[in-house]
């Protein structure tokens, strides 16, 4: 799976928007862009994931650039159960292998 | 959406006891499924590969022999902590996937072990 960069941690006040970014300029044209999330003391859960398109659900939203080399999951409105680790995960569609899971983004969410 | 229990929650055992952990999927059936170790403030890494009658696939680095992974049944894994030592603690997790191309993983809650 091809390597993905995120900011080790942000920071974001509650109720407000928060746009965690991930590059991945080697993804390749096979490769889906997933996101999941680690509450403390929790096995992950998945948020999004994407192709090309922006993707919306009723967790987040997923910000894909025009070239894939990068994209953004967005929380419209933050709440502190939104603490958590955030994961960008490149998957090859075609794959039944497992995640590869980097160090992801500790976001923390202030009242 | 799709569920994976994971049991127990939390385990305390001594020193060169075995511990067993399962996962189950309860609403799909997964022929794989993955086990995870996560030590403190760390990302989570791959132990192994568990594959629905057949044998798992272990990746490098992970003692098989320690690490005993059974998956009878589309719908349960098993990962067995044999003689377990206290830099066996950690956190476990599981993971299983629906069929289907790229379909989203589910995890369970993780298993808490402490080895004294």
């Amino acid at each position: 799976d091809a390597k993905t960069t995120q900011p080790n941690s942000m920071e974001s006040n509650e109720e407000e928007p928060v746009h965690l970014p991930c590059n991945h300029s080697t993804i390749s044209g096979t490769d889906y862009i997933h996101w999941y999330r680690q509450l403390p003391s929790q096995g992950p859960e998945y948020v999004i994931h994407g192709l090309t398109s922006n993707v919306n659900n009723r967790m987040a939203s997923l910000a894909i650039a025009e070239d894939r080399k990068s994209s953004t999951l967005i929380l419209h409105r933050a709440t502190l159960r939104d603490a958590a680790v955030y994961y960008c995960i490149l998957r090859d569609g075609n794959s039944g292998y497992a995640l590869n899971f980097g160090k992801g983004t500790s976001l923390l969410v202030t009242p | 959406g799709a569920v994976v229990s994971q049991h127990p929650s939390r385990v305390i055992c001594k020193s060169g006891t075995s511990v067993k952990i399962e996962c189950r999927s309860l609403d799909f059936q997964a022929t794989t499924m993955f086990w995870y170790r996560q030590f403190p403030k760390q990302s989570l890494m791959l132990m192994a590969t568990s594959n629905e009658g057949s044998k798992a696939t272990y990746e490098q680095g992970v003692e098989k022999d320690k690490f005993l992974i059974n998956h009878a049944s589309l719908t349960l894994s098993t990962l067995t902590v044999t003689s377990a030592h206290p830099e066996d603690s950690s956190f476990y997790i599981c993971s299983a996937r629906a069929q289907g191309e790229n379909t989203e993983a589910f995890f369970g809650q993780g298993t808490r072990l402490t080895v004294v």
